[in-house]
């Protein structure tokens, strides 16, 4: 089964800077029909997981553009522009290449 | 719209079986792959299943594999997640979601197991 690691899994963030989370998969996520499986999703409290990005770097739509993602293979990470007071929550990255495994997920909240 | 309404959760005792069913409406739900994601309290997100288009591929994490079973009618715009021989730590938040890269999200049904 393919291992998500997330780092990190706390990040502290001053309102309007950016934010970065790393998302490290044990194999390469490339399908065998070329496209890579790999979501970002977010949680606020008390609610279910809110899709943001996925094929790494395709926005859903309502997204706003501040999210990114991007990455290849194994390697990927997720990029805020500037970090609003409704970005607070946990993000998690997840692949959907070989069947499906979560990140641990990382905490952004506001310092 | 899309839309994904969960239910059958519950209380149940360890070794008893539930049936979770999903009602699908505002997308052509025979088109669509579909997941079952869990969440047990105060935990992150465990991939649990997920059902091709017609049925006949399903794919389970390893803790479920053999346990449980998810199948869909596509008739009825329907998934379900059948749970036999549940454990304690089956406790969780049940969610279903649209496509393998889990485009929409319902908004879950709890599974307690406990005696």
């Amino acid at each position: 089964d393919i291992v998500m690691t997330q780092t990190p899994l706390s990040s502290p963030v001053t309102l309007g800077q950016p934010a970065s989370i790393s998302c490290r998969s044990s194999q390469s996520l490339v399908h065998s029909d070329g496209n890579t499986y790999l979501s970002w999703l977010q949680q606020r409290p008390g609610q279910p997981p809110r899709p943001l990005i996925y094929k790494i770097s395709k926005r859903f739509s309502g997204v706003p553009d501040r999210f990114s993602g991007s990455g290849a293979g194994t390697d990927f990470t997720l990029k805020i522009s500037r970090v609003e007071a409704e970005d607070v929550g946990v993000y998690y990255c997840m692949q959907a290449t070989y069947k499906g495994s979560f990140g641990q997920g990382t905490k952004l909240e506001i310092k | 719209e899309v839309q994904l309404e969960e239910s059958g959760g519950g209380l149940v005792q360890p070794g008893g079986s539930l049936r979770l069913s999903c009602a699908a409406s505002g997308f052509i739900f025979s088109r669509s792959w579909m997941t079952w994601v869990r969440q047990a309290p105060g935990k992150g997100l465990e991939w649990v299943a997920n059902i091709n288009t017609d049925g006949s591929k399903t794919n389970y994490v390893d803790s479920v594999e053999g346990r449980f079973t998810i199948s869909r009618d596509n008739a009825k715009n329907s998934l379900y997640l059948q749970m036999n021989s549940l454990r304690v730590e089956d406790t969780a938040v049940y969610y279903c979601a649209k496509e393998g890269y889990v485009s929409d999200w319902g908004q879950g049904t709890l599974v307690t197991v406990s005696s």
